[in-house]
């Protein structure tokens, strides 16, 4: 069973780049069909899809972050990561690693335990 | 993308059976029979539940059931157990490599 689980600093400031890893184990990240997820949630909202990337390095992005968010793999490491640019306290949520399959990789079937991420000064 | 909306609560006794809504548009729900379903306990990851409005990953219980009609997806939690009181929340393709998830909802037995 493949296992997922984020890592990086829990506190980053304004303006500033976040820096998230994601550590697969359990399971290959250039297994074909899968494609590895960021997902955050803003405490009280609803969930928000921030992008994918495939073990090839193609990577996509919601129309709403794409101007700040790099998504990068190794799969030497069978590790991938988030860059999340420019940050604002708008950007203080828990982060998730995922994969996600399925038709359109719509189906997030597992999940890290997730990180909070806070934005201050 | 805007929110896909969700009742902010549900509730029954154990042993009834709840159903959770969750409305979007003709540009995501509406448009695509990829919709699925996230259940989130206190402090937990989300697990996922159904996937496709209405398979069932392994392991979860034929009493989590989907459907669609329109713009609007539905779970149903028939035979309510303790331990199904968590948040859930629903989520779809909406086109264009971008996908939406719900405002959650969350479920309380009574």
């Amino acid at each position: 069973q493949v296992q997922l689980q984020e890592s990086g600093p829990g506190l980053v400031k304004p303006s500033q780049t976040l820096s998230l890893t994601c550590n697969v184990s359990g399971g290959s990240i250039s297994t074909v069909g899968h494609y590895w997820s960021w997902i955050r949630h803003h405490p009280g909202k609803a969930l928000e899809w921030i992008g994918y990337i495939y073990h090839s390095g193609s990577s996509y992005y919601s129309s709403a972050l794409k101007s700040r968010a790099i998504i990068s793999v190794d799969t030497s490491k069978n590790q991938f990561s988030l860059k999340l640019s420019s940050v604002s306290a708008a950007d203080t949520a828990i982060y998730y690693c995922a994969r996600a399959i399925g038709l359109a990789a719509a189906a997030l079937d597992s999940w890290g335990q997730g990180t909070l991420v806070t934005v201050s000064s | 993308q805007s929110a896909l909306t969700q009742p902010p609560s549900a509730s029954g006794s154990p042993g009834q059976s709840v159903t959770i809504s969750c409305t979007g548009t003709s540009s995501d729900v509406g448009a695509y029979n990829y919709v699925s379903w996230y259940q989130q306990r206190p402090g937990k990851a989300p697990k996922i539940m159904l996937y496709e409005v209405n398979k069932r990953p392994s392991g979860v219980p034929d009493r989590f059931s989907g459907s669609k009609s329109g713009n609007r997806a539905s779970l149903t939690v028939s035979g309510l157990q303790a331990e199904d009181e968590a948040d859930y929340y629903c989520s779809s393709y909406a086109g264009n490599t971008d996908y939406v998830f719900g405002t959650g909802t969350k479920v309380t037995v009574l």
